[in-house]
């Protein structure tokens, strides 16, 4: 069984420019959520997709956008990176619900050049 | 607001000898979550251990075990008889509820974490 699987591993873009960034659900997993961990720091969470609508948002500006896809699938999109948009990027999933176990993946390395 | 506060920010010990890392939360919620995960070199967070806000039984999972005291809002985390494969960055993170058209939702509000070296 696969557990949560995230798409690049790496990337680096320059500033101004856009990127998206996917994960797919461990199965039998409804929930996805975004996290943002920059060096040194703890994961700051950016929202949350059941049901392929925004459920929840953390304090991201707008830049940053996501989907969520029949399959449970979801992206994240980030406009007009900036410099401090450098980070690791974690996809989590799990079932629907308060307190339901989630299951990271192993993240995408952003670099903004 | 929530927020988690791990004042350790790094540890280092021998291998064999315990270590316990603090974990001191914040919330308004009566009802609330509380985990630990560790972040290896890899990257990827391994859940370790949840624990709701109503249950403050410690627990004991081998080598591992968690001390929930809600009167001083504290969840610590102890490795016993620790091992090089310890090695890794322990976050401790707290959930709230949050509730929309009949169905419940929870996010993770992680600390800083702490940063855990075993030496041989």
């Amino acid at each position: 069984d696969a557990g949560v699987t995230q798409s690049p591993t790496h990337l680096i873009k320059t500033r101004g420019q856009q990127v998206t960034l996917r994960c797919s659900p461990k199965s039998g997993h409804d929930t996805v959520s975004w996290y943002q961990q920059a060096l040194g720091q703890g994961p700051q969470f950016i929202f949350q997709y059941y049901e392929e609508e925004e459920r929840q948002r953390g304090n991201f500006p707008d830049r940053f956008s996501g989907h969520q896809f029949p399959n449970y699938s979801s992206e994240l999109n980030v406009n007009a990176l900036l410099l401090g948009d450098s980070a690791l990027y974690l996809c989590a999933s799990s079932r629907q619900g308060w307190g339901t176990e989630a299951f990271f993946g192993q993240g995408t390395r952003l670099t903004v050049v | 607001a929530q927020k988690v506060t791990q004042a350790q920010t790094e540890i280092s010990v021998v291998e064999k000898e315990d270590v316990t890392l603090d974990c001191v939360y914040e919330t308004r919620d009566t009802t609330y979550y509380l985990f630990w995960y560790k972040q290896p070199p890899s990257g990827e967070l391994v859940f370790l251990i949840r624990r709701n806000s109503f249950d403050e039984q410690n627990e004991i999972s081998g080598r591992y075990s968690w001390n929930f005291q809600k009167s001083t809002s504290s969840f610590n985390f102890t490795i016993t008889a620790s091992q090089v494969v310890d090695s890794a960055v322990y976050f401790c993170a707290l959930s709230e509820v949050y509730s929309a058209g009949g169905t419940s939702y929870g996010k993770l509000t992680f600390g800083q974490g702490t940063i855990l070296t075993v030496h041989p």
